[in-house]
């Protein structure tokens, strides 16, 4: 089975300073690997994500996110965060299964919390 | 259209109670999900439906029933809940239930259960 963790459970930063949140993962195979963000009160939507090919993703709202295999990470990037930023982000692996079935593992979540 | 709704937004219930979540989505989408979301935790899986058949269940207890009576439409049957079943409920639907396809949320149902 695949793991995902996130190494920090909150960030804080400012507004307009740039902030990095981090992801590991386990798999001896070819993955899939997401980002989803959780507004609060709200459910999940996905800032961007990683099949193939290029190993960097440019997602949504200004997030980018890079894929290296050889450290086993994803980390999400974006230069100047803005107050609307503040949520939770989930790093997610999307793993077989078995019967060509698959489902997404999530690391525990980042809070990213916004300072004016 | 990449809206997945659900209803209740809240629901409050005893542990003699029997209520149904339902979620609906209209993007075509052949793979359903049911997630549950203890506070400060991330989603853990409970069932998919693939092309309307069940494909897999996190073994969770009978007190909670799925049914997807077509594609579009997935309901969540509780029955004597416990509080500790008490949490956000998130449907999700994706075009096929292959590792590649996002996951589409709808804002979830907040169980309370007494």
């Amino acid at each position: 089975a695949q793991s995902v963790t996130q190494l920090d459970s909150q960030v804080p930063v400012f507004e307009e300073a740039p902030v990095e949140l981090r992801c590991n993962y386990s798999s001896s195979v070819s993955v899939y690997l997401f980002w989803y963000v959780q507004y609060p009160n709200q459910g999940l939507q996905l800032l961007l994500k990683y099949l193939s090919g290029s190993t960097l993703v440019k997602g949504i709202n200004g997030f980018e996110a890079e894929f290296n295999k050889s450290q086993t990470s994803f980390h999400l990037r974006k230069p100047s965060v803005h107050i609307s930023d503040t949520a939770e982000y989930f790093c997610a692996v999307s793993e077989n299964s078995g019967a060509g079935s698959y489902q997404l593992t999530f690391g525990k979540g980042t809070k990213l919390s916004v300072i004016p | 259209d990449t809206e997945v709704t659900q209803t209740p937004k809240h629901l409050v219930m005893g542990m003699t109670n029997k209520k149904s979540l339902k979620c609906e989505q209209h993007m075509g989408h052949r793979a359903m999900y049911w997630y549950k979301q203890k506070a400060k935790k991330p989603p853990e899986l409970m069932f998919v439906y693939s092309y309307e058949k069940l494909s897999i269940n996190e073994s969770v207890p009978s007190r909670f029933s799925p049914e997807c009576p077509n594609s579009s439409l997935l309901n969540l049957h509780l029955h004597a809940l416990q509080p500790e079943d008490s949490a956000l409920y998130l449907c999700a639907s994706s075009q096929d239930e292959a590792g590649k396809d996002t996951q589409y949320f709808g804002p979830g149902t907040r169980l309370t259960v007494l």
